[in-house]
């Protein structure tokens, strides 16, 4: 099947910092990359819908200043989470479509996220 | 709206038994997706269903796809401590976003 990475797989910052969470499918191109969040024992929530080569779509809700999404190659998508507060440890999962089978999404490992 | 209502939420067996978790809704998708998640990881992928009635075995595991295409089945036999896990399913296709369920937390005692 297809693989995603995704790099850091754990991270802790203190508040006010950024922090950058790489996601990489490793034997396909993807066009588009979904970024989620998981809150504890709960299922996946989507934030945002990254496109390459154009701006990614936020779901309602989703702070897009804070929540910085750059998707620049076939490969690679980036969240940036902006001046983090501990509101914003989570567990941070991103997917990508395999073209021809874009029903299906394969996702990273995730990033867990602790703001001290 | 779309939903995808999935029951139970969570289910706490005897090694040996069977179960079978429930993915419910009112609308109609073009496929469907079942993944498996294991504590901080991402969701696994285990099987995608599109036709109507279609059945897909993987292993211990079998999936079926509702005739209408609005619901699907994962059927365990004799589950076993390794099938421990979140268990997702996941709707989309026909130019609608994703869904997911809400999943359903099953552990399976030895």
């Amino acid at each position: 099947g297809a693989v995603v990475s995704q790099h850091p797989s754990r991270v802790i910052c203190k508040s006010g910092t950024s922090v950058k969470i790489e996601c990489r499918s490793l034997d396909f191109q993807a066009t588009t990359m979904f970024w989620y969040r998981q809150f504890p024992k709960k299922s996946l929530m989507l934030m945002a819908t990254s496109n390459e080569g154009s701006k990614a779509t936020y779901e309602q809700g989703v702070e897009k200043d804070k929540f910085l999404i750059n998707h620049a190659s076939l490969t690679l998508s980036t969240l940036t989470v902006t001046s983090a507060h501990p509101e914003d440890s989570s567990f941070y999962i991103c997917s990508a479509n395999v073209p021809l089978f874009t029903d299906t999404q394969y996702f990273g490992p995730g990033t867990r996220l602790t703001v001290l | 709206t779309q939903l995808l209502e999935q029951s139970p939420q969570f289910l706490s067996i005897q090694e040996g038994e069977n179960l079978t978790v429930y993915c419910n809704s009112s609308s109609v998708f073009s496929s469907l997706q079942w993944y498996r998640q294991e504590p901080g990881e991402g969701p696994v992928l285990l099987v995608t269903v599109v036709t109507g009635g279609e059945v897909k075995k993987l292993k211990r595991l079998t999936f079926q796809f509702g005739d209408a295409r609005k619901d699907s089945s994962l059927h365990i036999t004799a589950a076993q401590p390794g099938d421990t896990g979140l268990y997702l399913c996941a709707g989309g296709g026909g130019g609608f976003k994703t869904i997911f369920g809400a999943g359903t937390r099953l552990f399976v005692k030895a």
